[in-house]
């Protein structure tokens, strides 16, 4: 199956960390993507893992993977009023031309 | 500027009408790809080019045609619009097929 899970709406106070969780069902995922989209606008590519590795930093983010249960989190530290937005996350899969299956996407809104 | 642009940004049109959007990226990308975004934010792709060969395309109505004159563009064309056609339509590329995609704005397409 190819379904691609996230809770709804995640609420934050400005400062504190973010953790948007994923789960995903297609065991042959190859990558994993977070995407960021703000209001009106398109999606902004945040950061990728490949499928064999655990975690990845990028600053402010840090995706964590868990394959044997097939969890993708998301975690944003210091979040700040402009992280609100909705996160998707997304699969690819090795043979599938590229063909990203989506999240339905987390409301993340930070409040002061 | 803008590495994946989609024109135009917004298009309001009757049933019936035939209606076409423009995507161009100047990433030198060999992959290109439409998305649809429905009213809850759900995303799916609907058609995918590489080097100007069409290599994924989705259960989408033959009223919808891509059609892509060189590599840096793919258009997409509508016949016979219908109302549950509204919807924000994301043009994409990639590097090649297994690679990050990059999304351009979107078009929020209402048809009345």
């Amino acid at each position: 199956g190819e379904d691609v899970e996230q809770s709804l709406f995640l609420s934050v106070r400005e400062g504190d960390s973010s953790v948007i969780n994923c789960t995903y069902t297609d065991s042959s995922s190859t990558y994993l993507y977070w995407y960021k989209q703000e209001p009106g606008a398109g999606l902004q590519l945040l950061t990728y893992i490949f499928s064999n590795m655990d975690m990845k930093q990028d600053q402010r983010l840090t995706v964590l993977l868990n394959k044997k249960d097939k969890h993708l989190s998301l975690r944003i530290a210091d979040t700040q009023t402009g992280d609100s937005a909705i996160y998707f996350c997304a699969e690819s899969k090795a043979g599938g031309g590229n063909k990203l299956t989506f999240g339905t996407g987390t409301q993340l809104k930070v409040e002061l | 500027d803008t590495a994946v642009s989609q024109t135009p940004k917004y298009l309001v049109t009757q049933m019936g009408n035939d209606k076409s959007i423009k995507c161009e990226q100047n990433l030198g990308h060999d992959t290109m790809y439409w998305y649809k975004q429905d009213s809850k934010k759900f995303l799916k792709i609907m058609f995918s080019y590489n080097n100007k060969e069409l290599i994924i395309n989705e259960t989408v109505p033959n009223r919808f045609s891509p059609k892509s004159p060189d590599k840096a563009h793919l258009n997409l064309h509508i016949n016979s619009l219908e109302l549950g056609d509204s919807a924000v339509y994301f043009c994409a590329s990639s590097q090649e097929i297994e690679t990050p995609l990059h999304f351009g704005n979107g078009t929020r397409l209402t048809v009345t």
